[in-house]
Protein backbone atom coordinates (compact mmCIF):
# COMPACT_ATOMS: atom_id res chain seq x y z
CA UNK A 1 0.00 0.00 0.00
CA UNK A 2 1.74 3.36 -1.30
CA UNK A 3 1.83 6.48 0.70
CA UNK A 4 0.64 7.78 -2.05
CA UNK A 5 -2.84 6.83 -3.18
CA UNK A 6 -3.31 6.31 -7.46
CA UNK A 7 -6.51 4.83 -9.07
CA UNK A 8 -4.88 1.54 -10.22
CA UNK A 9 -6.85 1.90 -13.88
CA UNK A 10 -8.09 4.59 -15.51
CA UNK A 11 -9.35 4.53 -19.18
CA UNK A 12 -11.26 6.96 -21.89
CA UNK A 13 -12.07 6.81 -25.58
CA UNK A 14 -9.91 9.24 -28.30
CA UNK A 15 -9.96 12.79 -27.82
CA UNK A 16 -11.49 12.58 -24.24
CA UNK A 17 -10.33 13.93 -21.14
CA UNK A 18 -9.31 11.97 -18.24
CA UNK A 19 -8.02 12.89 -14.80
CA UNK A 20 -5.65 10.82 -12.56
CA UNK A 21 -5.52 11.51 -9.15
CA UNK A 22 -2.55 11.14 -6.49
CA UNK A 23 -3.85 11.44 -2.66
CA UNK A 24 -1.22 12.06 0.06
CA UNK A 25 -1.21 13.62 3.53
CA UNK A 26 0.34 17.30 4.86
CA UNK A 27 3.59 15.72 5.45
CA UNK A 28 4.11 15.26 1.39
CA UNK A 29 1.75 16.50 -1.12
CA UNK A 30 0.61 19.09 1.39
CA UNK A 31 3.52 20.16 1.61
CA UNK A 32 5.57 19.65 -1.84
CA UNK A 33 6.05 19.76 -4.80
CA UNK A 34 4.60 17.03 -7.25
CA UNK A 35 5.84 15.70 -10.00
CA UNK A 36 4.35 12.98 -12.63
CA UNK A 37 6.19 10.36 -14.90
CA UNK A 38 5.02 8.62 -18.09
CA UNK A 39 5.88 5.24 -18.53
CA UNK A 40 5.69 3.60 -21.60
CA UNK A 41 5.86 -0.23 -21.54
CA UNK A 42 9.38 -1.76 -21.33
CA UNK A 43 10.99 1.86 -21.08
CA UNK A 44 12.14 4.26 -18.40
CA UNK A 45 10.01 6.30 -17.08
CA UNK A 46 9.91 9.89 -18.50
CA UNK A 47 8.82 13.52 -16.57
CA UNK A 48 5.62 14.90 -17.71
CA UNK A 49 4.99 17.42 -15.06
CA UNK A 50 7.18 19.31 -12.54
CA UNK A 51 6.58 21.69 -9.35
CA UNK A 52 2.94 20.96 -9.37
CA UNK A 53 1.82 22.08 -12.88
CA UNK A 54 5.22 22.74 -15.43
CA UNK A 55 5.75 21.18 -18.80
CA UNK A 56 8.92 20.36 -19.50
CA UNK A 57 9.91 21.34 -23.10
CA UNK A 58 8.74 18.88 -25.54
CA UNK A 59 5.82 17.58 -23.30
CA UNK A 60 2.44 18.68 -25.04
CA UNK A 61 0.08 21.24 -23.42
CA UNK A 62 -2.83 18.16 -23.49
CA UNK A 63 -1.16 17.35 -20.37
CA UNK A 64 -1.79 19.18 -17.24
CA UNK A 65 -1.19 18.91 -13.59
CA UNK A 66 -2.87 20.88 -10.55
CA UNK A 67 -2.79 20.22 -6.78
CA UNK A 68 -4.92 21.60 -4.00
CA UNK A 69 -4.13 20.75 -0.09
CA UNK A 70 -2.60 16.83 0.21
CA UNK A 71 -4.29 16.08 -3.37
CA UNK A 72 -2.75 16.34 -6.66
CA UNK A 73 -4.35 15.65 -10.24
CA UNK A 74 -2.79 14.88 -13.78
CA UNK A 75 -5.19 15.60 -16.19
CA UNK A 76 -4.80 14.54 -20.49
CA UNK A 77 -7.19 15.99 -22.85
CA UNK A 78 -7.56 15.33 -26.42
CA UNK A 79 -6.85 11.58 -25.32
CA UNK A 80 -4.26 9.69 -28.26
CA UNK A 81 -3.76 5.58 -28.35
CA UNK A 82 0.13 6.75 -27.83
CA UNK A 83 -0.87 8.14 -24.20
CA UNK A 84 -1.55 4.41 -23.27
CA UNK A 85 0.93 3.83 -20.26
CA UNK A 86 1.48 3.90 -16.62
CA UNK A 87 1.54 6.93 -14.86
CA UNK A 88 3.12 8.01 -11.06
CA UNK A 89 2.88 11.00 -8.89
CA UNK A 90 5.72 11.63 -7.05
CA UNK A 91 7.01 13.55 -3.85
CA UNK A 92 8.98 14.16 -0.92
CA UNK A 93 8.02 13.23 2.28
CA UNK A 94 9.08 15.06 5.11
CA UNK A 95 8.09 13.07 8.00
CA UNK A 96 9.44 9.94 6.97
CA UNK A 97 12.42 11.83 5.11
CA UNK A 98 12.27 9.80 2.13
CA UNK A 99 11.13 10.11 -2.18
CA UNK A 100 7.25 8.67 -2.46
CA UNK A 101 5.64 7.48 -5.65
CA UNK A 102 2.32 6.89 -6.10
CA UNK A 103 1.55 3.00 -7.05
CA UNK A 104 0.78 4.19 -10.50
CA UNK A 105 -2.01 4.10 -12.79
CA UNK A 106 -2.70 2.12 -15.46
CA UNK A 107 -4.15 4.25 -18.68
CA UNK A 108 -5.82 2.45 -21.26
CA UNK A 109 -7.29 4.22 -24.52
CA UNK A 110 -10.20 2.40 -25.51
CA UNK B 1 23.41 14.22 -25.93
CA UNK B 2 23.39 15.07 -22.34
CA UNK B 3 22.57 10.72 -20.93
CA UNK B 4 23.10 8.47 -17.86
CA UNK B 5 24.13 5.54 -19.19
CA UNK B 6 24.06 2.57 -16.88
CA UNK B 7 26.11 -0.91 -16.41
CA UNK B 8 25.95 -3.66 -14.15
CA UNK B 9 23.12 -5.96 -12.75
CA UNK B 10 22.56 -9.53 -13.78
CA UNK B 11 21.94 -12.81 -12.21
CA UNK B 12 23.11 -13.21 -8.41
CA UNK B 13 22.26 -16.06 -5.64
CA UNK B 14 20.95 -14.46 -2.50
CA UNK B 15 23.24 -13.16 -0.23
CA UNK B 16 25.76 -11.79 -3.14
CA UNK B 17 26.87 -8.81 -4.28
CA UNK B 18 26.39 -6.43 -7.47
CA UNK B 19 27.90 -3.35 -8.22
CA UNK B 20 26.00 -0.88 -10.42
CA UNK B 21 27.26 1.89 -12.44
CA UNK B 22 25.89 4.92 -13.74
CA UNK B 23 27.92 7.09 -15.39
CA UNK B 24 26.86 10.24 -16.93
CA UNK B 25 27.53 12.00 -21.16
CA UNK B 26 27.15 15.36 -22.03
CA UNK B 27 26.89 17.18 -18.36
CA UNK B 28 28.98 17.26 -15.21
CA UNK B 29 27.77 14.64 -12.80
CA UNK B 30 28.88 16.97 -9.53
CA UNK B 31 26.11 19.69 -10.53
CA UNK B 32 23.14 16.91 -9.30
CA UNK B 33 21.53 15.26 -6.66
CA UNK B 34 21.35 11.16 -8.38
CA UNK B 35 18.81 9.11 -7.53
CA UNK B 36 18.26 4.98 -7.84
CA UNK B 37 15.09 4.15 -7.99
CA UNK B 38 14.07 0.35 -8.58
CA UNK B 39 11.00 -1.64 -9.91
CA UNK B 40 10.19 -5.01 -9.45
CA UNK B 41 8.73 -6.64 -12.45
CA UNK B 42 4.93 -5.87 -12.99
CA UNK B 43 4.97 -3.30 -9.49
CA UNK B 44 5.65 0.37 -9.18
CA UNK B 45 8.63 2.77 -9.03
CA UNK B 46 10.47 2.60 -5.34
CA UNK B 47 12.92 4.61 -4.50
CA UNK B 48 16.31 3.20 -3.23
CA UNK B 49 19.06 5.63 -2.32
CA UNK B 50 20.36 9.38 -3.44
CA UNK B 51 23.37 10.94 -3.81
CA UNK B 52 24.45 14.90 -3.67
CA UNK B 53 26.18 16.51 -5.93
CA UNK B 54 29.85 16.43 -3.91
CA UNK B 55 28.77 13.04 -1.98
CA UNK B 56 28.46 14.78 0.57
CA UNK B 57 25.08 13.63 1.64
CA UNK B 58 23.67 10.36 1.30
CA UNK B 59 20.38 8.72 1.99
CA UNK B 60 18.90 5.29 1.95
CA UNK B 61 15.15 3.67 2.11
CA UNK B 62 15.09 1.44 4.35
CA UNK B 63 14.62 -1.55 2.68
CA UNK B 64 18.71 -1.53 1.50
CA UNK B 65 20.18 0.39 4.69
CA UNK B 66 22.91 -1.30 5.70
CA UNK B 67 23.61 -3.58 2.56
CA UNK B 68 23.43 -0.82 0.29
CA UNK B 69 26.10 1.97 -0.36
CA UNK B 70 26.02 4.72 -2.95
CA UNK B 71 29.05 6.54 -4.04
CA UNK B 72 30.34 8.81 -6.85
CA UNK B 73 33.85 8.95 -8.86
CA UNK B 74 33.85 12.90 -10.07
CA UNK B 75 36.73 11.52 -12.43
CA UNK B 76 34.53 9.08 -14.05
CA UNK B 77 31.85 11.18 -13.85
CA UNK B 78 30.18 8.04 -12.28
CA UNK B 79 27.82 7.24 -10.05
CA UNK B 80 27.44 3.51 -8.11
CA UNK B 81 25.26 1.30 -6.27
CA UNK B 82 27.05 -1.13 -3.92
CA UNK B 83 24.60 -3.79 -3.46
CA UNK B 84 25.75 -6.21 -0.40
CA UNK B 85 23.70 -9.78 1.17
CA UNK B 86 21.37 -9.24 -1.96
CA UNK B 87 17.97 -11.01 -1.53
CA UNK B 88 14.90 -12.55 -3.11
CA UNK B 89 13.37 -9.20 -2.79
CA UNK B 90 15.61 -7.33 -4.01
CA UNK B 91 14.94 -8.74 -7.71
CA UNK B 92 14.00 -5.67 -9.70
CA UNK B 93 14.73 -3.19 -12.89
CA UNK B 94 17.24 -0.38 -11.08
CA UNK B 95 17.09 3.37 -13.17
CA UNK B 96 19.53 6.09 -11.64
CA UNK B 97 18.13 9.24 -12.29
CA UNK B 98 19.17 13.42 -12.64
CA UNK B 99 17.45 15.31 -9.99
CA UNK B 100 16.96 18.57 -12.86
CA UNK B 101 15.16 20.60 -9.72
CA UNK B 102 12.79 20.06 -6.85
CA UNK B 103 13.24 16.37 -7.48
CA UNK B 104 11.73 16.87 -10.72
CA UNK B 105 14.27 14.02 -12.72
CA UNK B 106 14.52 14.78 -16.14
CA UNK B 107 16.61 12.12 -17.35
CA UNK B 108 16.70 8.66 -16.97
CA UNK B 109 19.28 5.79 -17.48
CA UNK B 110 17.57 3.20 -19.12
CA UNK B 111 17.59 0.66 -16.56
CA UNK B 112 19.24 -2.46 -15.37
CA UNK B 113 18.01 -5.43 -14.47
CA UNK B 114 19.21 -7.66 -11.09
CA UNK B 115 17.55 -11.07 -10.49
CA UNK B 116 18.66 -12.16 -7.03
CA UNK B 117 17.81 -16.32 -7.40
CA UNK B 118 19.43 -19.36 -6.41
Amino acid sequence: QSVLTQPPSASGTPGQKVTISCSGSSSNIGTNYVNWYQQLPGTAPKLLIYTNNQRPSGVPDRYSGSKSGASASLAISGLRSEDEADYYCATWDGSLNVLLFGGGTKLTVL
Amino acid sequence: EVQLVQSGGGLVQPGGSLRLSCAASGFTLSSYWIYWVRQAPGKGLVWVSRINGDGSVISHADSVKGRFSISRDSAKNTVYLQMNSLRAEDTAMYYCARDWTYLAFDIWGRGTMVTVSS
